[in-house]
């Protein structure tokens, strides 16, 4: 079963246009992380937050995090075509291993 | 170059042959992991590794067998392939500063298309 989930599974914008997708999780975790997928290729990961912290930054990336709701959002500001991609989230179990669950993604494409 | 590495990048195989896939990491990374990607499930754990000669059974291991002897190696076999078997397969590695889920860094993919 999944611990993650993105929404939306797609989404379509211009450049220049903020892009805000979601993942909710099922159980307690420790941490949550994104990653990004280009088409063929491997995960990429952008940004850790831990489940103390309740907002994170790294350049155009924003992360809130909400354990009362069990959920976290990833904003990319000002999009550019480069940023079209798969996006990931993905959460420790909070049993103390190393293990990740992965989200089924959210499919990002930026027009030019 | 330093990295993750995995060979092949690309395999085709019929139904029932063994297939191994290769997976080398530079880092010295202590955790080692293989996931298969299929869509509509995601990215799902086969197998992890915590160390050489430690190795444990993650989501969908049934099918698969794995060995660790050296740290820098993680291959993945398919000891007679089934074509639900066919998928993408990336293969990953972290450190374990703390007893949590860290950043994994992920190799470049297997795609296997079992006929």
């Amino acid at each position: 079963s999944q611990q993650g989930e993105e929404d939306p599974q797609a989404l379509s914008i211009q450049e220049g246009e903020n892009a805000t997708m979601n993942c909710s999780y099922k159980t307690s975790i420790n941490n949550l992380q994104w990653y990004r997928q280009n088409s063929g290729r491997g995960l990429v990961h952008l940004i850790l937050i831990r489940s103390n912290e309740r907002e994170k930054h790294s350049g155009r990336l924003r992360v809130t995090l909400d354990t009362s709701k069990k959920s976290s959002s990833l904003l990319i500001t000002a999009s550019r075509a480069a940023d079209t991609a798969s996006y990931f989230c993905a959460t420790d179990l909070n049993t103390g291993f190393q293990k990740l669950v992965f989200g089924t993604g959210t499919r990002l494409l930026v027009s030019p | 170059d330093a990295g993750i590495t995995q060979s092949p990048r690309y395999k085709i195989t019929e139904t029932g042959r063994q297939v191994t896939l290769m997976c080398h990491q530079t880092w010295s990374h202590s955790y080692m992991f293989w996931y298969r990607q299929d869509l509509g499930h995601g990215l799902r754990l086969i197998y992890y590794s915590a160390a050489a000669d430690i190795t444990d059974k993650g989501e969908v291991p049934d099918g698969y067998v794995v060995s660790r002897s050296k740290t820098e190696n993680f291959p993945l076999t398919l000891e007679s392939a089934t074509r639900s078997q066919t998928s993408v397969y990336f293969c990953a590695s972290s450190e374990s500063r703390t007893p949590f889920a860290e950043t994994q860094y992920f190799g470049p993919g297997t795609r296997l298309l079992v006929l």
